[in-house]
């Protein structure tokens, strides 16, 4: 099955300063990629999603790329808040083998003001 | 809208009870998934429904484990004979369909946070 890794684990930034998350798979067939930020005792809400089709996608601050040839995906936010500060999750879905999400670890963020 | 909901928020059990934890998922939203979270990890996927039936169960870590979604709506997920090891963040998420469109984002519940004493 799918394996999702994820780091670093922790990641602390100065506001105003850009973060990066870095995800690996295993499977090449899986072919679409979710972020998931969750809050202290929150449910995950999907921030950013990238498709196998697609290279990169920005939505303002956030930006996700995925390299299919490596299998590695990566999330950037730029000019970090506090409010950004939460746990981040990637995530990996293969369509034609489940439907279900494979996560990563999570990589907790704290962005000093 | 409303949003993923699931009750209770918090269960304690102790060992060997039974649980039943309830989700409703967003109207209309035909997939259903159930996932559990142990402290600092991410999510792990238990079981999913599309409509009434269990498309994909191998996350279901031993037969302890049972989930249904007999109207393909709301879903239970049972658990018999309660183990200290149980105790974690129960998820639910649905969405509209499954397949590779745009809307199948897969949107999540607060939990059901269990613990086994």
């Amino acid at each position: 099955g799918e394996n999702v890794e994820q780091h670093p684990s922790t990641l602390s930034v100065q506001e105003g300063d850009s973060a990066v998350i870095k995800c690996t798979y295993s499977d090449s067939a899986s072919n679409y990629f979710p972020w998931y930020k969750q809050e202290l005792g929150k449910r995950p809400q999907l921030i950013i999603d990238i498709r196998s089709n697609v290279g990169e996608k920005k939505d303002q601050r956030i930006a996700v790329t995925l390299n299919k040839t490596a299998k590695h995906f990566s999330l950037h936010i730029t000019e970090t808040q506090p409010e950004d500060s939460a746990v981040y999750f990637c995530a990996a879905r293969t369509f034609n083998a489940g439907n279900m999400l494979t996560f990563g670890g999570g990589t907790r963020l704290m962005v000093k003001p | 809208g409303a949003g993923v909901s699931q009750t209770p928020s918090n269960k304690v059990t102790e060992k060997g009870k039974y649980v039943e934890l309830r989700c409703d998922p967003i109207s209309g939203h035909t997939a259903l998934y159930w996932y559990r979270q142990s402290l600092g990890q991410g999510p792990e996927f238990l079981i999913y429904f599309q409509g009434t039936g269990a498309a994909d169960d191998s996350g279901l870590p031993n037969d302890r484990f049972f989930a249904v979604r007999p109207e393909g709506s709301v879903s239970t997920l049972k658990i018999q004979r309660t183990e200290r090891g149980d105790s974690a963040v129960y998820l639910c998420a649905s969405s509209p369909g499954v397949g590779y469109g745009v809307y199948n984002e897969q949107f999540f519940g607060p939990g059901t946070r269990l613990t086994v004493l």
